[in-house]
C-alpha cells in the first residue's frame, strides 16, 4: 500500500484558514487522494477527494500538486468543530479498492 | 437515508470469551468492511465482505472473522478474547461505485475485556 506521511499535529484559530499537508511520493499514476476526519468518540467521516485536479466541496478544498507527490486539505474558515484527527489516505486497485490504509493522521486543534 | 449502523455500541467482556458484533449497512450498499481502533496501533483493516464473500483480509489472526449476510448486514466474531482485543470496531459501507467513492462509517462498538 502507498504510504502517506502527515504532521502529527497542528494549530488553529477559530475563523482562520487551514492547510493539512500529505505527502504521497509513491503514489501511482491509479491511486486516489481521499482525506477522511474522525471527530473524539465518532467514526472517521469523508471529506474530500481527488485524482489530478484541484476540488472543492461545501467541506473543503483539496489542492493536489502537479507531480501528484503531495496535497493540501484546505479548511477555509476553520470551526471548533473541525478540531479532529485527518487522515490522507491514497486509494487503489492494488490490495483492494474498498480498503482504506489509515496512516497517524494529523490531529488539527481549533483555538477559539 | 440512515447511516451505518453498529450493535451493541459498548460491551465487556472477560477474557476467553466471544464476542459478536453485529453491522447494518447503509441501504443500497453491497460493501462492508471492519476496522480496529486502538490507541497504540490506530485504525488497522480487518477484512471486506461483498455479496456474502470476503473480498479482502487485513492482517489479523484467525480469532477474527466475520461474516455477511444476503441482506448485506454483516457481523465480525472474535474468539478466545485477549485483553489486546479492547478497541472500538468500526464498521463501513460503500457502494463500490470505483476508486472515487465514498466509503460511510459507523459510529463503533467498543470493546472491553478484562
Amino acid at each position: 500500500d502507498a504510504k502517506t506521511t502527515q504532521p502529527n499535529s497542528m494549530e488553529s484559530n477559530e475563523e482562520e484558514p487551514v492547510h493539512l499537508p500529505c505527502n504521497h511520493s509513491t503514489i501511482s499514476g491509479t491511486d486516489y487522494i481521499h482525506w477522511y476526519r474522525q471527530l473524539p468518540s465518532q467514526g472517521p467521516e469523508y471529506v474530500i477527494h481527488g485524482l489530478t485536479s484541484n476540488v472543492n466541496n461545501r467541506m473543503a478544498s483539496l489542492a493536489i500538486a502537479e507531480d501528484r507527490k503531495s496535497s493540501t486539505l484546505i479548511l477555509h474558515r476553520a470551526t471548533l468543530r473541525d478540531a479532529a484527527v485527518y487522515y490522507c489516505i491514497l486509494r487503489g486497485p492494488q490490495g483492494g479498492s474498498e480498503k482504506l490504509v489509515f496512516g497517524k493522521g494529523t490531529k488539527l486543534t481549533v483555538n477559539p | 437515508k440512515a447511516g451505518v449502523t453498529q450493535t451493541p455500541r459498548y460491551l465487556i467482556k472477560t477474557r476467553g470469551q466471544q464476542v459478536t458484533l453485529s453491522c447494518s449497512p447503509i441501504s443500497g450498499h453491497r460493501s462492508v468492511s471492519w476496522y480496529q481502533q486502538t490507541p497504540g496501533q490506530g485504525l488497522q483493516f480487518l477484512f471486506e465482505y461483498f455479496s456474502e464473500t470476503q473480498r479482502n483480509k487485513g492482517n489479523f489472526p484467525g480469532r477474527f472473522s466475520g461474516r455477511q449476510f444476503s441482506n448485506s448486514r454483516s457481523e465480525m466474531n472474535v474468539s478466545t478474547l485477549e485483553l489486546g482485543d479492547s478497541a472500538l470496531y468500526l464498521c463501513a459501507s460503500s457502494s463500490v461505485g470505483g476508486l472515487g467513492n465514498t466509503i460511510y462509517f459507523g459510529e463503533g462498538s467498543w470493546l472491553t475485556v478484562v
